[in-house]
């Protein structure tokens, strides 16, 4: 099956830092993929989505100076949370479309990351 | 904001016992899915099921849709204490094939 794949899986930073955290299709090119947040013991919230070649469709609410998505290869997505606070600080989440989807296709979710921001 | 609200929120039961698990959601869909997520972990895809479809199985798992209620059910049977995760509802609608979470429901099965 497909697989995605995210790196770091934890990351400790200080406020203030920025941190990437990268997102790979690693047997499948995927045209689009989405960047969740969630919080403990709450639904995955849609940061934004992610599109090869071209910007990031941010949801209501998420700032887009803040969380910078790039989407520069069909197997790569990274996000980059800037200047980090605290509350910054829950579980990303990555998910990706294949080439070959369509109408009612299926997600491939990476294992996510766990950021805390000291 | 939120498309599915799955209930309960949590759910305990022993080994052997068979666990359900509801989704309610708000407006006219596209496709209804359930995902499980171990503590910590990203998500699996468990199953798809389409507006026009009432019931899929797959293997324990048995998905049900009432679009009239607008409401799903998954039903696990013979649960394991594997089968510990949290389960989630996601459903897309009108021209987005985006899926929208629920909370989830926490499921614990006791050996």
């Amino acid at each position: 099956g497909a697989v995605v794949s995210q790196h770091p899986s934890r990351v400790i930073c200080k406020s203030g830092t920025s941190v990437k955290i990268e997102c790979r299709s690693l047997d499948f090119q995927a045209t689009t993929m989405f960047w969740y947040r969630q919080f403990p013991k709450q639904s995955l919230m849609l940061m934004a989505t992610s599109n090869e070649g071209s910007k990031a469709t941010y949801e209501q609410g998420v700032e887009k100076d803040k969380f910078l998505i790039n989407h520069a290869s069909l197997t790569l997505s990274t996000l980059t949370v800037t200047s980090a606070h605290p509350e910054d600080s829950s579980f990303y989440i990555c998910s990706a479309v294949g080439v070959a989807g369509g109408p009612s296709y299926e997600q491939y979710f990476g294992p996510g990351t766990r950021l805390t921001v000291t | 904001s939120q498309q599915g609200e799955e209930d309960p929120q949590a759910l305990s039961i022993q080994e052997g016992e068979n666990a359900t698990m509801n989704c309610s959601y708000k407006t006219s869909i596209n496709n209804l899915q359930w995902y499980r997520q171990n503590s910590g972990r990203g998500l699996v895809h468990l199953i798809l099921i389409r507006s026009n479809e009432r019931e899929k199985h797959s293997g324990r798992l048995r998905v049900t849709l009432d679009t009239s209620k607008k409401s799903s059910s998954l039903l696990i049977t013979a649960s394991r204490a594997a089968d510990t995760a949290s389960y989630f509802c996601a459903t897309d609608s009108g021209g987005s094939y985006i899926p929208t979470f629920g909370r989830g429901t926490s499921l614990i099965v006791h050996p």
